[in-house]
Parts: structure tokens; C-alpha cells; sequence
């Protein structure tokens, strides 16, 4: 998708092990989102920034922690990944200009 | 609690068909309905969106229906094509930045 990359694309983890998955965008954009997908839920926010620093928690969080130290670049990380943990993690950005433009994803398995 | 309700799950049209898909949401803050196509391995693409002081959008063949009383918008596709196939998800936001998504409707156009 143009302008923001996931990666990896597929990662298998064990329970028990941190993880980090990385959102990088070339747009420049401000706001940048984590998402979750799964089946019978659709699209659940993880966790957002406004800014370098600046973040938030969305309807999801419990497990997870995000970093953003510069704008192209936002981390989201399991400190002590679950097996409800997997899911495909989307990463987006607001804009352009309206609605969010998502990455292709990263398929996260947790044995 | 899902924010945005989406029905049916799935549907099965005739190329040359129309395609509905509805929602319902009861949060009056909401402002601004987007809905997203995905096709498998990608991230959802934004389709189409409406704010709610319309009652209707049309772009090609994809149409949003909103009923702003009722508290309810839909998605017609129109000429259904096998390229249409697809999942599509309906989502809704205020102006705080959550943008909530409905659970998806897979979308099967046959030949």
C-alpha cells in the first residue's frame, strides 16, 4: 500500500516471548493507528499517536504497549505474547485527506 | 459492545445483482461513515463515505444510503461484478479518533 509499509508480513511466536511489530510511512502523516482484525469482530483499535511521544490507548490495549520516536515509525509490541494475542495487525494513517489508509498487515501466530 | 452493527455476514449475488449491505450504530456523535473493501491478504481500501447531513452518495456503481433518523446506513453496489468480491466493512468516527468498524460482509459475486 502506498506510502506505508508492515513488517514482518507473518511472524509464529511462543507464548511467552515479546514481540514487536513495526508500522513505517512515507507520508508524513501525523496520526498513526494499530489495529486488530478478527473474525466476528472486524477492525478493533489497539492503540494510536498524535504525534512523536504522543499516544493513546484505544478499545484493545490490555497487552499491548506502542512507541513512536519519529514520525514515519510506529512500534507496537507485546511484551508477553498470548495465544489470544493471535490475529492480523493492521497499522494505518489518517489520511489522504479523510479516512485512514491501512498497511497490507502482519499475520501474527502465537503457539 | 460493538459500536457499529453490520448485517448479513455473507452474501451470495448474481453478477448483473444488486448488493446491500446495512448498519445500524446508536452513537449520535458519530459524523462521518466510511465503508472499506478488502480482498484477501490486503488491508481494508477506503470505497466510499458520507457524513450525515446527506442522505445519499453515489460514486460509480457504489451508492451509501443514510437514514440519519433511524440511525442506519447501507451500502448498494450496483451491477455486481465477480471483481467485486470481496469482504466490506462499514466503520463510523467522531471527532475524537476512533474510527469504529463494523464485524464485515463477505461478498460473493457468482458469474
Amino acid at each position: 500500500d502506498a506510502g506505508i509499509t508492515q513488517s514482518p508480513r507473518h511472524k509464529v511466536t511462543e507464548t511467552g516471548t515479546p514481540v514487536t511489530l513495526r508500522c513505517h510511512q512515507t507520508e508524513n502523516h501525523r496520526y498513526m493507528y494499530w489495529y486488530r482484525q478478527d473474525p466476528g469482530h472486524g477492525l478493533r483499535l489497539i492503540h494510536y499517536s498524535y504525534g512523536v511521544k504522543d499516544t493513546d490507548k484505544g478499545e484493545v490495549s490490555d497487552g499491548y504497549s506502542v512507541s513512536r520516536s519519529k514520525t514515519e515509525d510506529f512500534l507496537l509490541t507485546l511484551e508477553s505474547a498470548t495465544s489470544s494475542q493471535t490475529s492480523v495487525y493492521f497499522c494505518a494513517i489518517e489520511g489522504p485527506p479523510y479516512g485512514y489508509t491501512f498497511g497490507s498487515g502482519t499475520r501474527l501466530t502465537v503457539v | 459492545q460493538q459500536q457499529v452493527k453490520q448485517s448479513p455476514q455473507s452474501l451470495i449475488v448474481q453478477k448483473g445483482g444488486i448488493s446491500i449491505i446495512n448498519c445500524a450504530y446508536e452513537n449520535t456523535a458519530f459524523d462521518y461513515f466510511p465503508w472499506y473493501q478488502q480482498f484477501p491478504g490486503k488491508g481494508p481500501a477506503l470505497l466510499i463515505a458520507i457524513r450525515p447531513d446527506v442522505s445519499e452518495k453515489k460514486e460509480g456503481r457504489f451508492t451509501i444510503s443514510f437514514n440519519k433518523s433511524a440511525k442506519q446506513f447501507s451500502l448498494h453496489i450496483m451491477d455486481s461484478q465477480p471483481g467485486d468480491s470481496a469482504t466490506y466493512f462499514c466503520a463510523a468516527k467522531t471527532g475524537a479518533n476512533n474510527l469504529f468498524f463494523g464485524t464485515g460482509t463477505r461478498l460473493t459475486v457468482i458469474p
